[in-house]
């Protein structure tokens, strides 16, 4: 099993709409949780950091689950540019990031 | 924010040389640095933790001898690909972190090299 596994996708949304995609952990001593962007042959960069409570940033929205193992990022009034990759990576202890192999969403007019 | 540069972007070599890349916090102190290879359509692959001052620490499956790393000052980790071959061929990626576990880890641009 994959320590963060994410489905692939692509989600192939209009824009304006919702999308929401998951992530599942299996090292349930991991602590700190984050959403990267990764645009096509370009670095990864961070999109927002995963808290307990949940956060929302404009139109994002994370949630963490930590008994389940489970964080999800919700992206309301899908635009254009938000087409990219999306990774969900973990702190896999000893500050090494865990990456999940992302899911690509593409935004459509 | 926190910038890591990255050289070179690219890079096309002959099979059998060698390609250093080299990974830079502009301006923070980085005493670790992470670096990553993709593969097209992969996720990014940890390869090794450089440590300023000590030997790299190299993930499982990663050859030591084939990927030289070293980290001779708080804002340079170099990566040097040997004896490389076209499967090494992918898109590597340094990182490096201002803080702890829970602070956000800055990326170099990436070099994609290519074994001809």
């Amino acid at each position: 099993r994959k320590e963060v596994e994410q489905d692939p996708g692509p989600f192939n949304v209009p824009e304006g709409a919702t999308v929401a995609f998951n992530c599942t952990y299996s090292n349930s001593a991991s602590q700190s949780f984050f959403w990267y962007r990764q645009d096509c042959r370009k670095e990864p960069k961070l999109l927002m950091s995963v808290y307990s409570s949940g956060n929302e940033d404009g139109r994002f929205t994370a949630q963490l689950n930590r008994a389940s193992q489970y964080i999800s990022l919700l992206i309301r009034d899908s635009k254009l540019s938000d087409s990219a990759t999306y990774l969900c990576v973990v702190n896999g202890g000893g500050n090494k990031l865990v990456f999940g192999a992302g899911t690509i969403l593409r935004v459509k007019s | 924010g926190a910038v890591v540069s990255q050289h070179p972007s690219w890079v096309i070599c002959k099979s059998g040389t060698s390609v250093k890349i080299e990974c830079r916090s502009l301006d923070f102190q980085a005493t670790t640095m992470f670096w990553y290879r993709q593969f097209p359509k992969q996720s990014l692959m940890l390869m090794a933790t450089s440590n300023e001052g000590s030997k790299a620490t190299y993930e499982q499956g990663v050859e030591k001898d084939k990927f030289l790393i070293n980290h001779a000052s708080l804002t340079l980790s170099t990566l040097t690909v040997t004896s490389a071959h076209p499967e090494d061929s992918s898109f590597y990626i340094c990182s490096a972190r201002f803080g702890g576990p829970n602070t956000e880890a800055f990326f170099g641009q990436g070099t994609r090299l290519t074994v001809v």
